[in-house]
């Protein structure tokens, strides 16, 4: 089967670092995205890893381990803004394009 | 800028009714996707489509149907609306590369009473 697991909820300070989790075990693997969803929005991309290491794109950084299912956004310098839920999802399709299954999502609360 | 858009941002139906909830995108995408999303649950797949008259299922299409006669334009239908199918409804488009992002619309918020 598959399965995708993230922390329901998390809270930082503002400026801070945060890192949250995303763990899976699903019968493919095409690839790994991240998407961030403000409340009352739609969700919107923020990464996409599908070889070993880390991506980085500004204040914003992913990691991927195939071997152990595992994957981690990194979120820099935290701003109030960056409050929103956190969607890791994974590309398990087989035809053209990719087939996501998500997590069910973390919410960040950012306190100043 | 890409746009998709949804018919609905807010749709009340009543039990036994039947639905249409439509979708457009702008942006020529190949592949088009309908999602729902329920707390606790997450985004699911329902249906999405890699091309005009093609459709696949989700990992939750009982009760829905598609209809993608245009590009463009990707339809979600209830042939029966029942009080477990009220939720938020998300529509998406993207190109047809593996890496290609998800766009996505406001979403149709549907109650069914």
């Amino acid at each position: 089967g598959q399965n995708i697991d993230q922390p329901t909820e998390m809270t930082a300070t503002e400026g801070a670092i945060v890192q949250i989790n995303c763990t899976y075990q699903t019968s493919g693997f095409n690839g790994l995205f991240w998407y961030q969803q403000h409340a009352g929005e739609a969700p919107t991309f923020l990464s996409y890893n599908v070889l070993d290491g880390l991506e980085e794109k500004g204040r914003f950084s992913s990691f991927l381990s195939r071997s152990k299912g595992y994957s981690y956004l990194l979120l820099k310098e935290l701003q109030m803004k960056d409050s929103a839920s956190y969607l890791c999802a994974v590309d398990m399709g087989t035809g053209g394009g990719n087939k996501l299954t998500f997590g069910t999502g973390t919410q960040l609360k950012v306190e100043l | 800028d890409v746009k998709v858009t949804q018919s609905s941002r807010y749709l009340v139906k009543r039990t036994g009714e039947k639905v249409f909830l439509e979708c457009v995108q702008d942006m020529d995408h190949e592949n088009m996707f309908w999602y729902r999303q329920d707390p606790g649950l997450g985004l699911r797949l329902i249906y999405f489509s890699y091309d005009v008259k093609m459709k696949e299922k989700g990992d939750i299409p009982e009760g829905y149907s598609v209809s993608r006669e245009k590009k463009e334009r990707f339809s979600l239908i209830l042939e029966s609306a029942s009080t477990n199918q009220t939720s938020m409804y998300l529509c998406a488009s993207s190109w047809s590369g593996r890496r290609d992002e998800q766009y996505f619309g406001p979403g149709t918020r549907l109650t069914v009473t």
